[in-house]
């Protein structure tokens, strides 16, 4: 099946800053989302991205299909960013496959 | 994107006993996905549930420690049967509604076995 990984494990932030978080994938996938997992376990739909550019307030996304990857950008990152950031992919026999995510930690 | 209601949020349960999880979703789906994660660990997919056929389980999941439920296209149950510590973890469901909108989760329950 298809091999998603994501980087950086971990991310420690001071409030304000910007991050880029990167996910990979092996194969040619048909969906691709990013989620933002809250510390009440909560997964939260960031973004439904299998190509392109989106943005939404201060995160945004791209993913460039043909080189298998996505970026998930948070910028002025707020305390409230804190939780594990898990990418989601859908190959293209609708295989379902999460990368293991990054824990990013946001410090006043 | 759809709205998936699950219930419990959280239990606390006796080994050896079993818990139901349900979720009921606003809309008719035609699949609903069970996953499992454990505690710092990412999310692994546990069965897919079609109405009216029995699910289908991932490698490492049996139908007899978690049976599946699919009466309809809005609701499901996971059963998560005679349980031990090393059941504890998130629960979830998940649906995908239209090729534009990716997967939704239910809110999750929170399990633990002592």
């Amino acid at each position: 099946g298809i091999q998603v990984e994501q980087s950086p494990p971990d991310l420690i932030l001071q409030e304000g800053a910007n991050s880029t978080l990167r996910c990979n994938f092996s194969d040619s996938v048909n969906n691709l989302q990013w989620f933002h997992q809250n510390p009440w376990g909560q997964l939260i739909n960031l973004f439904y991205i299998p190509s392109g550019t989106k943005q939404n307030g201060r995160l945004s996304a791209t993913t460039v299909a043909t080189e298998r990857y996505s970026l998930l950008y948070i910028s002025s990152s707020q305390t409230t960013d804190s939780g594990v950031y898990f990418c989601l992919t859908t190959d293209s026999w609708g295989k379902l496959q999460f990368g293991a995510g990054t824990q990013v930690v946001v410090t006043p | 994107s759809a709205v998936i209601s699950q219930k419990p949020s959280r239990d606390i349960c006796q080994r050896g006993t079993s818990l139901t999880i349900q979720c009921q979703v606003d809309s008719q789906v035609t699949m609903m996905f069970w996953y499992r994660q454990q505690p710092g660990q990412s999310l692994t997919l546990i069965a897919t549930a079609n109405q009216g056929s029995e699910a289908t389980y991932e490698s490492g999941f049996v139908i007899d420690k978690f049976p599946i439920s699919r009466p309809n296209l809005t609701f499901s149950t996971l059963t998560v049967s005679n349980m031990s510590p090393e059941d504890s973890s998130i629960y979830l469901c998940s649906v995908v509604r239209g090729e534009d909108y990716g997967y939704t989760f239910g809110s999750g329950t929170r399990l633990t076995v002592v």
